[in-house]
């Protein structure tokens, strides 16, 4: 099976810009997390998709938001871009809930945001 | 104040050598507990998931420990070998439906030949 995708890879926006970013999970499951993850605050939930709702959500101002669509697939689109926005943003992707006991998580490889 | 402290911060050992992270956290009610290793340039990749009542879990080379009742994990690396260079990440899920992370910042593990 192929594993978790994130387009693009690399990305540099100015301030005030919008961004959006796409996962492709992994075949068959329908839980898709998107976390941001910096030097100093490691890794941060952003929120959660489950059968195209928004199942849990982090403490993230409004400009970040998310949808995942009928094939489990989900973007996450930032608005208007300030500089700390600058991280690696992570997808992960399971077969049921983010924190469902023994379901393990697969995260995609991130795509690298740089603000300037 | 995190409520997932990891330490040290960081790490070098010579290859070959064993050694230990460790994980100690004040979530509540504790649900389960799980370490990834996250090589430079890549998402973290899962190591072990422990729930309550497990107090050790073993992934090839890495073992995990959980003390619930001190609220503390540990995670031990034998025979460390150039490809354990990494980031460790310590998660712990909390609430009644485990839904809710809380995540370390991490040990930066470096392995030296």
């Amino acid at each position: 099976k192929a594993g978790v995708t994130q387009t693009p890879r690399y990305l540099i926006k100015t301030r005030g810009q919008q961004v959006t970013l796409s996962c492709s999970p992994i075949s068959g499951h329908r839980s898709v997390s998107w976390y941001q993850q910096t030097p100093g605050q490691g890794l941060q939930f952003l929120f959660e998709y489950f059968s195209e709702t928004q199942r849990n959500k982090g403490n993230f101002p409004g400009r970040f938001s998310g949808r995942q669509f009928s094939n489990s697939r989900s973007e996450m689109n930032v608005s208007t871009l300030e500089l700390g926005d600058s991280a690696l943003y992570l997808c992960a992707s399971s077969l049921e809930g983010t924190a469902r006991v023994t379901k393990t998580q697969y995260f995609g490889p991130g795509t690298r945001l740089l603000v300037l | 104040k995190n409520q997932v402290e990891q330490s040290p911060q960081s790490l070098i050992i010579l290859e070959g050598k064993n050694c230990t992270l460790q994980c100690n956290y004040t979530v509540s009610p504790f649900s389960n507990l799980r370490w990834y290793k996250q090589d430079t340039g890549r998402g973290p990749v899962s190591l072990t998931i422990m729930t309550f009542s497990e107090n050790t879990k073993s992934n090839g080379r890495y073992t995990a420990t959980l003390d619930a009742d001190t609220k503390q994990s540990s995670l031990h690396i034998t025979a460390s070998q150039l490809s354990d260079s990494a980031s460790y990440i310590c998660v712990v899920s909390a609430g009644s439906s485990g839904d809710k992370l809380s995540f370390g910042t991490g040990t930066r593990f470096a392995v030296r030949p």
